[in-house]
């Protein structure tokens, strides 16, 4: 997997938008960038991927940057819930027959106040 | 919406004892996994099936075994347990042609 480097922990206001930086200096052209975040105590739950283009859902924003080393997630009106482990991953193409699973690094832990 | 239920949120189990973790999804999933998680460990892999029957290992398949009868049930088997798999277990379903992995909300199991 591509490496990825985010923040250790970041804190945001209640009702701010929190942006979560992502390094991923070493990406190749044909790799996405997904993001997940868990809750504790819960699973992972997925939130978003893109390629190159930025991409929105119900959940955040992702914007790429344009030489796709760099990402933020943004999460437009953060609330108490949005508490969580938050985790950049960068996986080889989609490779459904083989057996690598998902590597989750640590992550960003972001703290919501209210 | 997908969803991956695991079968118990938490479990105490003795030393010595068999112990089951069974997982099912329902949206038809060819694929599912089954990791553990620990503190500053991050998830790793146990085993993997990308089909009825097909299993495959992970990265620490040691002490555990799967099976996987029915599409939607993939169950994680520790024949012995152990202290030291006292730890989170997850389970998770893909879907096919993205690496979207939808996972259960967690087993805390504590061997003692």
């Amino acid at each position: 997997d591509a490496k990825t480097t985010q923040p250790t922990s970041m804190d945001c206001a209640e009702g701010r938008a929190a942006n979560l930086p992502c390094n991923h200096s070493t990406i190749s052209g044909n790799e996405y960038v997904y993001w997940y975040r868990q809750i504790h105590s819960q699973g992972p739950q997925y939130i978003i991927h893109g390629l190159k283009n930025n991409e929105t859902n119900e959940m955040a924003s992702l914007i790429i940057t344009e030489d796709r080393k760099s990402s933020t997630l943004i999460l437009p009106h953060a609330t108490l819930r949005d508490t969580a482990v938050y985790y950049c991953i960068v996986p080889p193409p989609y490779s459904g027959g083989g057996a690598d699973g998902l590597t989750f690094g640590k992550g960003t832990h972001l703290i919501i106040q209210p | 919406d997908v969803k991956v239920t695991q079968s118990s949120r938490y479990l105490v189990k003795r030393t010595g004892e068999k112990v089951f973790l069974e997982c099912v999804q329902d949206m038809d999933h060819e694929n599912m996994f089954w990791y553990r998680q620990d503190p500053g460990l991050g998830l790793r892999l146990i085993y993997f099936s990308y089909d009825v029957k097909m299993k495959e290992k992970g990265d620490i398949p040691e002490g555990y075994s799967v099976s996987r009868e029915k599409k939607e049930r993939f169950s994680l088997i520790l024949e012995s347990a152990s202290t030291n798999q006292t730890s989170m277990y997850l389970c998770a379903s893909i879907q096919m042609g993205t690496n979207i992995q939808y996972f259960g909300a967690g087993t805390r199991l504590s061997v003692l």
